[in-house]
């Protein structure tokens, strides 16, 4: 079974605080992880990608990858409520599809930032 | 640099009605493309998958089918549209790395 699993929030947090994104999934063969932010009615936009354990940082996005836990989340510092969209973790099964595999999307995390 | 256009944007078909929707691809050659579909309250659902002109996998049996008539265009279809149809229709690229992928504007797609 092919599964990656959000909280599906919303998660709400203060402008200037810290927004933790969680995502868990369940091939333990999985190489590749990405995160999407969607704001509504658009289509997503990839902000994030990351393929060794351990956290990879953006300007104020951190990506943070524990293979052994099977966990990857998305730390968003100093929040703005610009940032107020659907974050969506996308991990790659190497045995679904083609020869490179292909993402499986989790439901996503709606976060709202309030001024 | 690369873009990805869809259309239409919107689109209002009565049950029954024929669909076609297209994607192309500017600044790439050789992309993977991708069709998914996004229903309300549910995660993006992969459709179709294509790795070059003429080869196209499916992911979810349904009344629906995809061509690649060239390189760079990518084309959703369907003869007899069903109520559960209707969402919204992404297509993306990608070269290189496995998954990591780029989205068109999409299109939002109602069966009435």
């Amino acid at each position: 079974q092919k599964e990656v699993e959000q909280n599906s929030g919303p998660l709400s947090v203060p402008e200037g605080a810290i927004a933790s994104l969680n995502c868990t999934y369940s091939d333990r063969g999985s190489q590749s992880f990405f995160w999407y932010r969607q704001y509504s009615g658009k289509s997503p936009e990839l902000i994030m990608f990351i393929y060794s354990n351990g956290d990879k940082e953006d300007g104020r996005f951190t990506a943070q990858l524990n293979k052994a836990s099977q966990y990857v989340s998305l730390l968003i510092r100093d929040s703005q409520p610009s940032d107020s969209a659907t974050y969506l973790c996308a991990v790659n099964f190497p045995n679904y599809g083609g020869s490179q595999g292909n993402l499986i999307f989790g439901k996503g995390t709606k976060l709202s930032v309030k001024p | 640099s690369q873009t990805i256009h869809q259309w239409p944007a919107t689109l209002v078909q009565p049950v029954g009605s024929p669909l076609s929707l297209e994607c192309t691809v500017e600044g790439t050659s050789n992309p993977n493309l991708y069709w998914y579909r996004q229903a309300a309250g549910r995660g993006l659902q992969l459709l179709f998958y294509s790795v070059g002109i003429g080869q196209i996998s499916s992911e979810v049996p349904q009344n629906l089918s995809a061509s690649r008539p060239q390189d760079r265009q990518f084309i959703l279809s369907s003869k007899k549209l069903l109520l559960s149809d209707s969402g919204f229709y992404l297509c993306a690229w990608s070269v290189g790395l496995p998954g990591e992928q780029y989205f068109g504007p999409g299109t939002r797609l109602t069966v009435t």
